[in-house]
């Protein structure tokens, strides 16, 4: 499967627990976006990183919240002490470059995280 | 504040017949449109896509209409088949500084019936 891989499908983690989620972009694509989405929402951006390098991390909060896309391996979305509102369908996307012009983003089948 | 609107959280359509979903957006720096479909448990998939320099694009049974002037956008699907049956959202972006990324709308799920 040449697609966008996330891991783990489900991740079940208590309050003030950490949470790692990973995603490997579609083979030859160096650009990577999370998302997220809230019960009964549409999907929130929430950063975009090309290898090593944080785009726009715009709509990433504050606090408790990291990504990182190293120069190997998969990007990885960090949630630090995690609280019950962090629940969410968790979504990566990749692309080949910029999809500033007209290229659609290719997402992955996510990470539902639950928090207890 | 909400972007990209989508009015409708739910249509029914009988097979065979027309399917239409709307999109209202409030942005005017948005210049390219795109449909997703979603299944649960899945993400989403890319269905179509349109430019703010045409006014429709169409592929296959999907059609989506763009109304600049209106900000409203339309994905037409026909004939409906059971297998459209997904939650649909729209989807929006726009040349801003150095990145771009999609603003979506809620979804609207739709339901095919026999």
């Amino acid at each position: 499967n040449a697609g966008v891989m996330q891991n783990p499908r489900h991740l079940v983690r208590r309050r003030g627990q950490e949470a790692r989620l990973r995603c490997s972009p579609m083979k030859g694509h160096s650009h990577v976006y999370w998302y997220r989405q809230l019960p009964e929402e549409g999907l929130k951006f929430m950063v975009y990183l090309q290898k090593e390098n944080i785009i726009d991390e715009s709509g990433m909060p504050k606090e408790r919240f990291s990504a990182e896309f190293p120069k190997e391996g998969p990007s990885i979305l960090r949630i630090q002490q995690v609280v019950r509102g962090d629940s969410a369908a968790y979504f990566c996307a990749s692309s080949p470059s910029w999809t500033g012009g007209n290229s659609p983003l290719h997402f992955g089948n996510g990470t539902r995280l639950t928090v207890t | 504040d909400q972007q990209v609107k989508q009015n409708s959280p739910s249509l029914s359509v009988q097979e065979g017949r027309i399917s239409i979903l709307n999109c209202d957006y409030t942005n005017s720096m948005f210049d390219y449109f795109l449909w997703y479909k979603k299944y649960p448990a899945e993400g989403p998939t890319f269905l179509i896509s349109i430019s703010s320099i045409k006014d429709k694009n169409e592929d296959g049974r999907f059609t989506v209409f763009l109304n600049k002037s209106a900000k409203h956008l339309s994905l037409h699907i026909v004939p409906s088949q059971p297998g459209d049956s997904a939650v649909y959202f729209c989807a929006a972006s726009g040349k801003t500084g150095t990145a771009s990324k999609l603003t979506f709308g809620t979804g609207t799920r739709l339901q095919v019936t026999l």
